[in-house]
């Protein structure tokens, strides 16, 4: 079952405008990531943010956690229409034997038009 | 170029046939995954390996085997395969815990049962 959800499940905005995407999940965590995934391509990891964090930035990608809502925000600022894709977040599992694996939502489909 | 391979790119597989798909990496990584993307389900995890000789069920683990010889190798095999099967499988791996470090995905594979 997913453990993350994204929202919107869509969004399409204009070139330079910011886009915002959104995560909620059920269960503690240790961390966060975002991933984003071009039509036809695998998956390319942008941004992990630990539990006891609450922002982290990298480039144009500003990345929020909020354990006590147990919720994630990925923003991209001046959108690019290369910036168009899939963007997913992920979770851990606690697993056994001090191993985790990731459990992904289903994404946001981000379209960027010029 | 330091990464993961997955072959076949594409695949159309008739019922009942035995299947593997490969997949490779050159990146040295302990950790390996694969994961199945199917549309509205999002990314879900089939089988998991921590480390050479050493591999665990995920989410969705049925009508799936896999083995890890070596670090670099992690076919996963289709015994017989079903149409519901039918799904772009991709293949992962990490640098130990791969919920810290993220994961580096390969292309994928198209499969399709008929």
């Amino acid at each position: 079952s997913q453990q993350g959800e994204e929202d919107p499940q869509a969004l399409s905005i204009q070139e330079g405008e910011n886009a915002t995407m959104n995560c909620s999940y059920k269960t503690s965590i240790n961390n966060l990531q975002w991933y984003r995934q071009n039509s036809g391509r695998g998956l390319v990891h942008l941004i992990l943010i630990r539990s006891n964090e609450r922002e982290k930035h990298s480039g144009r990608l500003r990345v929020t956690l909020d354990t006590s809502k147990k919720s994630s925000s990925l923003l991209i600022t001046a959108s690019r229409a290369a910036d168009t894709a899939s963007y997913f977040c992920a979770t851990d599992n606690h697993g056994n034997s001090g191993y985790s694996t990731l459990t992904f939502g289903k994404g946001t489909m981000l379209l960027v038009s010029p | 170029i330091a990464g993961i391979t997955q072959a076949p790119t594409s695949q159309i597989l008739a019922a009942g046939r035995r299947m593997t798909l490969r997949c490779t990496q050159d990146m040295r990584h302990n950790a390996m995954y694969w994961y199945r993307q199917d549309l509205g389900l999002g990314l879900r995890l089939i089988h998991y390996s921590n480390t050479a000789g050493t591999t665990g069920k995920g989410e969705v683990p049925d009508g799936y085997s896999v083995s890890r010889a070596n670090t670099d190798d992690f076919p996963l095999t289709l015994a017989s395969a079903v149409p519901s099967q039918t799904s772009v499988y991709f293949c992962a791996s990490s640098a130990s815990d791969g919920a810290v470090y993220g994961y580096t995905f390969g292309s994928g594979t198209r499969l399709t049962v008929v």
